[in-house]
């Protein structure tokens, strides 16, 4: 297997843009998350999904974000309208039923100027 | 709300030298998991090693071990007869035991820099 795959691997946007940031996880895991690294804050988790659903969005940060995960190869996570301070590398991972072990792709490094 | 907790920001050591990181964490769960994880230069995540706390032998694999101590929350990386390819920056992260979807909190990292 190919692993996670993350696209694009590099952004960069001018504010007010939308930016959509996409990931296919390992087939067979029924886990997605999506995290955003910062250097003030680390990584954070943003938002989960188990069996496609949405389970946690507490740390997506406002409304400007949303992620969705239509079939169990794809998800994206949307920024709408992007700002200067999300710039981060954001990465997804994902992980097999009944495994503590995730796997993570690439990361996609976000710029917004 | 669990936490954890890395102190040291950056660590270096002598290529075939020994070095050990710190990680405290803070959590009313009985049961859990804890992991290390590397990421080098070319940023990807990679799982090092983990130990679930039910378990009261300390994990090892390979060059890495851990000093597991539930009761002081520590869980320490070892890692033996450094090279140069163990540069990177190391996380510390916490699991909830069965939690749905099995999402980690890290901690802020260890910068390691393994010198020639």
């Amino acid at each position: 297997d190919a692993g996670v795959i993350q696209s694009p691997r590099h952004e960069v946007t001018e504010m007010g843009q939308e930016v959509t940031l996409r990931c296919k996880p390992i087939s067979g895991h029924n886990s997605l998350f999506w995290y955003r690294q910062t250097m003030m804050r680390g990584l954070e988790l943003l938002i989960y999904f188990n069996n496609n659903v949405p389970i946690d969005d507490s740390g997506m940060p406002e409304d400007r974000f949303s992620a969705k995960m239509p079939n169990a190869s794809f998800s994206t996570l949307k920024i709408q309208p992007s700002e200067p301070r999300d710039s981060a590398v954001y990465f997804c991972a994902s992980s097999f039923p009944g495994d503590t072990e995730a796997f993570f792709g690439q990361g996609t490094r976000l710029t917004v100027v | 709300a669990q936490t954890v907790t890395q102190s040291q920001p950056e660590m270096s050591v002598q290529e075939a030298e020994t070095v050990t990181l710190s990680c405290t964490y803070d959590t009313s769960e009985s049961n859990y998991y804890l992991f290390w994880y590397k990421q080098p230069p070319s940023r990807q995540m990679i799982l090092v090693i983990r130990q679930e706390a039910y378990k009261q032998q300390n994990a090892t694999e390979n060059r890495f071990s851990v000093n597991f101590q539930k009761a002081a929350k520590s869980f320490s990386l070892k890692i033996s007869d450094s090279q140069l390819g163990d540069t990177a920056m190391y996380f510390c992260a916490f699991m909830k035991h069965r939690a749905a979807g099995n999402k980690l909190t890290f901690g802020g990292g260890t910068r390691v820099l393994v010198k020639p």
